[in-house]
């Protein structure tokens, strides 16, 4: 089944507690990106990369860290979290970076940083 | 500044009847307007792309409809059920293929 997975689905940590959430996709797409979803506000880019060993900055990429080592996998990195990082973490991936690309989703990651 | 902003917030309708949700957006130039189905807990389904051409597209009981000249767009649920109970986003996409998401519409389907 062709699908975007993400791990863990629940994480609750405390402040500064290095911490990764995982993202893997195997539709051996070449564009994968991180959004983060808080109430009110619409999704927001963290950060996307556009292949293997490319990534780039998107809205919010303060306290992020990524890498792109594989095409299928492109693990999100807090290195210090902080409380205002609580929210629900979405990795999605698409053929190409144009957005005529459909994007598929994975199923979220809520983070609660205390 | 490129904005999307949806209406209502969230809405309640019973099972079998029909509803509109609203998206107008900001956003120049304008590249495209897609519509996601967010279930909850699960992550967002594209349900159509419109471009600037297009005035209506249909998928299922999910029409869409964009007017570019008042840079609007609709999407109606037909006879709903009670699985059409989700959020549903507007994104608008610029000539630069930068995405613009809208905080979503929350419907529930009460039977």
């Amino acid at each position: 089944e062709a699908q975007v997975t993400q791990n863990p689905r629940y994480l609750i940590t405390v402040t500064g507690k290095k911490l990764t959430v995982t993202c893997s996709q195997n539709m051996n797409h070449e564009y994968m990106s991180w959004y983060r979803q808080d109430p009110g506000l619409g999704l927001r880019q963290i950060y996307y990369s556009m292949n293997v060993e490319v990534t780039d900055k998107g809205d919010v990429p303060e306290g992020y860290k990524v890498s792109r080592k594989e095409k299928r996998n492109f693990p999100l990195i807090l290195e210090s979290p902080s409380p205002n990082q609580t929210s629900l973490y979405f990795c999605a991936s698409s053929r190409g970076g144009s957005s005529y690309n459909e994007q598929f989703f994975g199923p979220g990651t809520r983070l609660t940083v205390l | 500044k490129n904005q999307v902003e949806q209406s209502p917030q969230s809405l309640i309708i019973l099972e079998g009847k029909n509803c509109t949700l609203q998206c107008n957006y900001t956003v120049s130039p304008f590249s495209n307007l897609r519509w996601y189905k967010q279930d909850t807990g699960r992550g967002p389904v594209s349900l159509t792309i419109m471009t600037f051409s297009e005035n209506t597209k249909s998928n299922g009981r999910y029409t869409a409809t964009l007017d570019a000249d008042t840079k609007q767009s609709s999407l109606h649920i037909t006879a709903s059920q009670l699985s059409d109970s989700a959020s549903y986003i507007c994104v608008v996409s610029d000539g630069y293929n930068k995405l613009i998401f809208g905080a979503g519409t929350r419907l529930a389907v009460h039977p």
